[in-house]
């Protein structure tokens, strides 16, 4: 079935420790991005990738890398300089049509991060 | 600045009835609108987006009207099951590339058999 999987599902950090959280999709669509819920808060995006070995800063980047080397693929780590990591973490992409982006974005199952 | 208001933030209904979800946004100037569907500890799941151009969709028992002048969208649920339960969010886009959508809080249904 096509759609788009993270990984891990769970994942608890110590203080000071990097962490890499998997987004993959084979929706073959180009426009991948990076958001993180908070309860009582909307969704706020971290990081966005257009195109292949291409991305932008969202509105909350600071403490978060992303790289985008293959179309399928767009990780993140979320740093030790996050001051405040734990969060629901949601990779979502949308697809083009005739070279525009369609705007409808759809989302993985999430990554529940928790630092200890 | 746009922002995205969502009332009630959660809503009871017995099994079967006819239902609204509301979505309000300050600034009219939006490309489109996308209804969501979230169940706890899940993912988002597409149900409806209305490009800015049109009024309404429609998928199933599900309705969403779009009234950019006066800022409002709103969410219709047919006969409303126990399984429609979750967390409803809408957002507005700000543009084409999808990289300024603004989310609301979400609307938690919870129908009871």
């Amino acid at each position: 079935d096509g759609g788009i999987t993270q990984s891990p599902k769970y994942l608890f950090r110590k203080e000071g420790q990097n962490v890499t959280l998997s987004c993959e999709q084979n929706l073959n669509h180009d426009a991948m991005y990076w958001y993180r819920q908070d309860p009582g808060q909307g969704l706020r995006l971290i990081y966005y990738s257009q195109i292949v070995n291409d991305f932008q800063k969202g509105d909350i980047a600071e403490g978060y890398s992303v790289s985008r080397e293959k179309k399928e693929s767009f990780p993140l780590t979320v740093t030790s300089a996050q001051k405040n990591p734990t969060a629901f973490y949601l990779c979502a992409s949308s697809r083009r049509n005739r070279g525009l982006n369609t705007g409808e974005l759809f989302f993985g199952e999430g990554s529940r991060l928790t630092v200890l | 600045k746009q922002e995205v208001t969502q009332i009630p933030a959660a809503l009871s209904v017995p099994e079967g009835e006819n239902l609204v979800l509301n979505c309000s946004f300050t600034d009219s100037a939006i490309y489109n609108l996308q209804w969501f569907r979230q169940d706890p500890g899940k993912g988002l799941t597409s149900l409806l987006l209305i490009q800015s151009s049109q009024r309404e969709q429609t998928s199933g028992r599900l309705n969403a009207s779009l009234d950019k002048s006066s800022g409002r969208s709103t969410l219709y649920i047919a006969a409303s099951q126990p399984g429609d339960s979750a967390t409803y969010l809408c957002a507005v886009s700000l543009n084409q590339a999808g990289t300024a959508l603004i989310f609301g809080k979400g609307t938690t249904l919870s129908v009871s058999s």
